[in-house]
């Protein structure tokens, strides 16, 4: 079982919609990252947390230690969203990393 | 501000043949972590280099190895290639090792002939 479980695999959604992804994770962590990945494998650090909540415009990071579980959201999703969003823990000085889900915004 | 720096983007090898990609972080960050993307395994945590020391290795066999320069430059070498090898090897950097925010670099794509 990997450690690092994503939700949902696939995502398409109308341009203008609010988008969900899950993480959940089965270890002990001391960071939680999401991460964005364009066709053409260029990566983007979102955010980094260990706790609570971020936000960079119109992106959302939740995270809840007790549960081990963080949410991606995208407020008024774009096209220009569209892209792979992959969830990684780091633990042991070790990263790990979920399966991604893909997301295809439609204008 | 540069941001993080891999070379070559490209590369096609030949079974057996060994190769060394380069990858150079951002200025003023000294830790720098390896990573290797494949369809099948997705993404996977290769080792993390800390000013010249190797701090975490992930479950990868001793024909991968790395090291880091006295400029944080950092290079990895994968030795006696394999077909099952091709795939994009992402390098990230951050001002210190353990929980950062990381800056990826584009990535080297690797393909094995």
């Amino acid at each position: 079982k990997n450690e690092v479980e994503q939700s949902p695999q696939n995502l398409t959604a109308q341009e203008g919609e609010f988008i969900t992804i899950n993480c959940s994770y089965s270890v002990g962590i001391s960071a939680l990252h999401w991460l964005q990945q364009h066709p053409g494998g260029g990566i983007v650090s979102l955010f980094m947390l260990s706790s609570g909540k971020k936000k960079h415009g119109r992106l959302i990071a939740t995270i809840n230690i007790q549960e081990k579980h963080s949410s991606l959201h995208i407020t008024a999703s774009h096209p220009r969203d569209s892209a792979v969003y992959i969830c990684a823990v780091r633990y042991n000085n070790d990263m790990r990393f979920g399966a991604g889900t893909r997301l295809t915004v439609k204008p | 501000k540069a941001g993080v720096t891999q070379t070559p983007r490209y590369l096609i090898k030949t079974r057996g043949q060994q190769v060394t990609l380069s990858c150079s972080p951002i200025s003023g960050h000294r830790s720098v972590s390896w990573y290797q993307q494949t369809p099948g395994q997705g993404l996977q945590f290769l080792f993390e280099y800390f000013s010249e020391t190797q701090r975490n290795k992930g479950n990868f066999p001793g024909r991968f190895s790395g090291r880091q320069f006295s400029n944080s430059r950092s290079e990895m070498n994968v030795s006696t290639l394999e077909l099952g090898d091709s795939a994009l090897y992402l390098c990230a950097s951050s001002f210190g090792p353990g929980p950062e925010e990381a800056f990826f670099g584009q990535g080297t794509r690797l393909t094995v002939v």
